[in-house]
């Protein structure tokens, strides 16, 4: 597609259940990536993908939070048993691989799936 | 590690008017791209201008242009002739020239600009 798209666009869901975000990168990015922003807050890095790599993880906040890609393109981020803390915006965002020093690509970023857990 | 600090958590400014926004961030790395984003109400972050820093010359995108103080580690973002539309939250990024995760962008706290009419 022409931009990152995400889905859904708002969720509010109860507390304690599961839930699944889903990112279509453009197409053609290799590197894809999901950030986290809490109300008031900046961004905050949760996982990153790039092509047939193992991702890097390090930034989710727990193991309640897990993501996975699909055939190099498609990417879903689940949030098992939901807690209050978890309501945030989350963004993904995607881009061409860094294959040299002086690539400098942009990222690009969807416009966020907002998820309210009451 | 990489950090980026925006020292102002909220600017305004008369439309019409010239405004800057700070940002300094810390490195040991000597090549890596830095960014500054908008992000309108609508959530969705904007790229605004980009600038490589092997590059001297300072990036300029129409009204949007940057200072960049390399020795300093400074990456200011002037917007010329404040238009309401630029309201938004400001994002400045740093992003690795090396490949892999570390290429991922780190970002500062953000600066919420207003435009009065």
């Amino acid at each position: 597609g022409a931009g990152v798209s995400q889905s859904p666009s708002n969720k509010v869901t109860e507390k304690g259940k599961d839930v699944e975000l889903r990112c279509d990168p453009i197409s053609g990015h290799t590197a894809l990536y999901w950030y986290r922003q809490s109300l008031g807050q900046g961004l905050e890095f949760l996982i990153y993908f790039q092509g047939n790599s193992a991702p890097d993880k390090s930034g989710l906040p727990s193991d309640r939070f897990s993501a996975e890609r699909t055939g190099g393109s498609v990417s879903t981020l689940t949030i098992q048993r939901t807690q209050q803390e978890d309501s945030a915006v989350y963004l993904c965002a995607s881009s061409l691989a860094l294959k040299n020093l002086r690539s400098g690509n942009t990222i690009y970023f969807g416009e966020g799936s907002w998820l309210t857990v009451v | 590690a990489q950090t980026v600090t925006q020292s102002q958590p909220e600017m305004s400014v008369q439309e019409a008017e010239t405004v800057t926004l700070s940002c300094t961030y810390d490195t040991s790395e000597s090549d890596y791209y830095l960014f500054w984003y908008k992000q309108p109400p609508s959530r969705q972050m904007i790229l605004v201008i980009r600038q490589e820093a092997y590059k001297q010359q300072n990036a300029t995108e129409n009204r949007f242009s940057v200072n960049f103080q390399k020795a300093a580690k400074s990456f200011s973002l002037k917007i010329s002739d404040s238009q309401l539309g630029d309201a938004a939250m400001y994002f400045c990024a740093y992003r690795s020239g090396r490949g892999g995760s570390q290429g991922n962008l780190i970002f500062g706290k953000g600066t919420k600009l207003s435009v009065k009419p």
